[in-house]
């Protein structure tokens, strides 16, 4: 059963850089042709796509953050990364990691979750 | 940019009753459309891809209709362990990207 589990500092202050790992277990990155991918919630609203990777390292970003965001993989370690930088408080939110039902395209809905972590920017 | 909005934003129904939650796209995304339920605190989960193909393990009371602009979910039989939020998701590769609904809360 594949699973995915977020990880990384749960307090960032303002101007820093938001860094996030995705483990994945009972799957391969770089076997699988999936992209992987990040979406956020922030506290009582609603969902956000960050970014998506593939294990060739192509990625697809939201517009809105593209900016901002890096996302990276590393196979050797089944993990994918989420680096925001210049977070301010409107970037406090659950942080998921996610992979799509069909491989290749980035662009398909979300059948694997990770649990989520929340991440608050406060100085 | 395609945006997608969710009517209503909250609901509020009886045990048994059908509800339909519709999402709008701005513009036409054939049948590149998702529901997701997320129940309080828990992770969203997969209901209905493709517009009306119904995600493996997902009640048959759930059903999903439309293409191009407009949409529905549909609960024909509303039960208390529906209790959540539900988003619509567009997938389209052309604009790229993925975008939510706003959400829909449905309460009993």
């Amino acid at each position: 059963q594949l699973q995915l589990q977020e990880s990384g500092p749960g307090l960032v202050k303002p101007s820093e850089t938001l860094s996030l790992t995705c483990t994945v277990s009972g799957g391969s990155i770089s076997t699988s042709s999936y992209y992987w991918a990040w979406i956020r919630q922030p506290p009582g609203k609603g969902l956000e796509w960050i970014g998506s990777i593939f294990n060739s390292g192509r990625t697809h970003y939201s517009p809105s953050l593209k900016s901002r965001v890096s996302i990276s993989v590393d196979t050797s370690k089944n993990q994918f990364s989420l680096k925001l930088n210049s977070v301010t408080a409107a970037d406090t939110a659950v942080y998921y990691c996610a992979r799509p039902n069909d491989r290749h395209t980035a662009m398909a809905p979300f059948d694997y979750w990770g649990q989520g972590a929340l991440v608050i920017v406060t100085s | 940019d395609i945006q997608m909005t969710q009517s209503p934003a909250s609901l509020s129904a009886a045990v048994g009753d059908r509800v339909t939650i519709t999402c709008r796209a701005s513009q036409g995304i054939s049948n590149y459309l998702a529901w997701y339920q997320q129940k309080p605190g828990k992770v969203p989960k997969l209901l209905i891809y493709g517009a009306y193909t119904l995600q493996s393990g997902v009640p048959s009371r759930f059903s999903g209709s439309g293409s191009g602009t407009d949409f529905t979910l549909t609960i024909s039989s509303l039960q208390p362990e529906d209790v959540a939020t539900y988003y619509c998701q567009k997938y389209t590769s052309a604009p790229l990207g993925l975008t939510f609904g706003g959400g829909t809360k449905v309460e009993i």
